[in-house]
């Protein structure tokens, strides 16, 4: 099946720090998108983005279909920017069954 | 974010006994999901229904039953259970068109004792 990847697994900033998260993967896919993880498990949306760019405020996204990867681009970071992102994708086959990845857990210092 | 609803958001559990996982969307989708969150795995899909019926089952075991009485309502219904379930169980809709961008629910934290 697909294989996800995403980096870096960690990344620790101060606030107002910008960061950028990038998620790889194996095969085409028909469905891609970014979640954030609060600290109570809510899986947030961010993005639905299979291809092309998206900007909503201090968050934007990128995915390069061809090249198979999306990168998620956080700005002036606030501490409640902290918990885990995951990138979960779908293939046309099975557009249902979102594959996730193993998460970047993003810590923001005051 | 209240589209996706699910109850109990804990639950402590031996493993003889049974127990039942609810979830509700008010978003109005066709298509709804179990998903599991282990500690050291990623999330795995566990069930997927698209218009009650089950389209989906990713090689669960049998003390894991799913029920989807309507499209607005999903139930995991659980039996004689192990340690190692033991995890967030989070529920997803989506409409079932080309796309399928999911919503999830707030999960319910599973401890099997």
């Amino acid at each position: 099946g697909i294989q996800v990847e995403q980096s870096p697994p960690d990344l620790i900033l101060q606030e107002g720090a910008n960061s950028t998260l990038r998620c790889n993967f194996s095969d085409s896919v028909n469905n891609l998108q970014w979640f954030h993880q609060n600290p109570w498990g809510q899986l947030i949306n961010l993005f639905y983005i299979p291809s092309g760019t998206k900007q909503n405020g201090r968050l934007s996204a990128t995915t390069v279909a061809t090249e198979r990867y999306s990168l998620l681009y956080i700005s002036s970071s606030q501490t409640t920017d902290s918990g885990v992102y995951f990138c979960a994708v779908a293939q046309i086959q099975g557009a249902q069954k979102l594959v996730f990845g193993q998460g970047t857990r993003l810590t923001i210092n005051p | 974010e209240t589209g996706v609803t699910q109850t109990p958001r804990h639950l402590v559990m031996g493993m003889t006994n049974k127990k039942s996982l609810k979830c509700e969307q008010h978003l109005g989708h066709n298509a709804m999901y179990w998903y599991k969150q282990s500690a050291k795995k990623p999330l795995e899909l566990m069930f997927v229904y698209n218009f009650k019926e089950q389209t989906e089952n990713n090689s669960v075991p049998s003390r894991f039953s799913p029920e989807c009485p309507n499209s607005s309502h999903l139930f995991l219904h659980l039996h004689t259970l192990q340690p190692e379930d033991s995890a967030l169980y989070l529920c997803a809709s989506s409409q079932v068109s080309q796309h399928y961008e999911q919503y999830f629910g707030p999960g319910t934290r599973l401890t099997v004792t």
